[in-house]
């Protein structure tokens, strides 16, 4: 079974620092891109980043760019956000996305997210 | 940045229904167009990919098309668990963006 599982997140003070990581099973890490989607208590999905298969490409929202930044360990099926600076604005449930692509492997620019991990809970407070 | 918009922002129907609802780019995009499903507490879930194509394990009764930069998805008849939000998500830059999402409300 494909799965996706999030850990990590938890209660932070702006200007702290936090890691989000997720463990990925039931399908060949390396062979695709990997991305963060956040969605804030009564708001819409919003995309975060994206990490290409080797990880040779990330791309990043604004709101988060110089910030964030994304990872992976393919030898441990393992994707991270690294959370730098947060803001109130960056509460949210982030949820671990693989990416899918039409014509098979996904390495960088993935078509659509079809695998969604259950999201683990991020507030930023002091 | 590609924006995509929304319509309604919200609707009322009921069991049976058919429902149609509509997502706008900002631009061109091509066919690189996604929807999902979302319930509170519960994870998204892709439903049509490339403006059309069905993912796998989605029912028949959901559908998708485009005009131009309009695109629309389709629920030919409601269900009980079809009442959810539901957001479009643009593939065509790396600057994944989505949609603000069309919530579909028990009448």
């Amino acid at each position: 079974e494909v799965q996706l599982l999030e850990s990590g997140g938890g209660l932070l003070q702006p200007g702290g620092s936090l890691r989000l990581s997720c463990v990925a099973s039931g399908f060949t890490f390396s062979n695709y891109a990997m991305s963060w989607v956040r969605q804030a208590p009564g708001k819409g999905l919003e995309w975060v980043s994206t990490i290409a298969n080797t990880g040779a490409y990330r791309y990043y929202a604004d709101s988060v760019r110089g910030r964030f930044t994304i990872s992976r360990d393919n030898s441990k099926n393992t994707l991270y956000l690294q959370m730098n600076s947060p803001r109130a604005d960056d509460t949210a449930v982030y949820y671990c996305v693989k990416g899918y692509c039409i014509n098979g492997v996904c390495y960088s620019h993935p078509d659509a997210f079809d695998i969604w991990g259950q999201g683990t809970m991020v507030t930023v407070s002091s | 940045d590609i924006q995509l918009t929304q319509s309604p922002s919200s609707l009322s129907a009921s069991v049976g229904d058919r429902v149609t609802f509509t997502c706008r780019a900002s631009q061109n995009i091509d066919n690189s167009l996604n929807w999902y499903q979302k319930k509170p507490g519960r994870a998204p879930k892709l439903l049509i990919y490339g403006a059309s194509t069905l993912q796998g394990g989605v029912p028949s009764r959901f559908s998708g098309g485009r005009s131009g930069t309009d695109f629309t998805l389709t629920i030919t008849s409601l269900q009980p668990e079809d009442f959810a939000t539901y957001y479009c998500q643009q593939s065509f830059s790396t600057l994944f963006t989505f949609g603000p999402g069309t919530k579909v409300e028990v009448k």
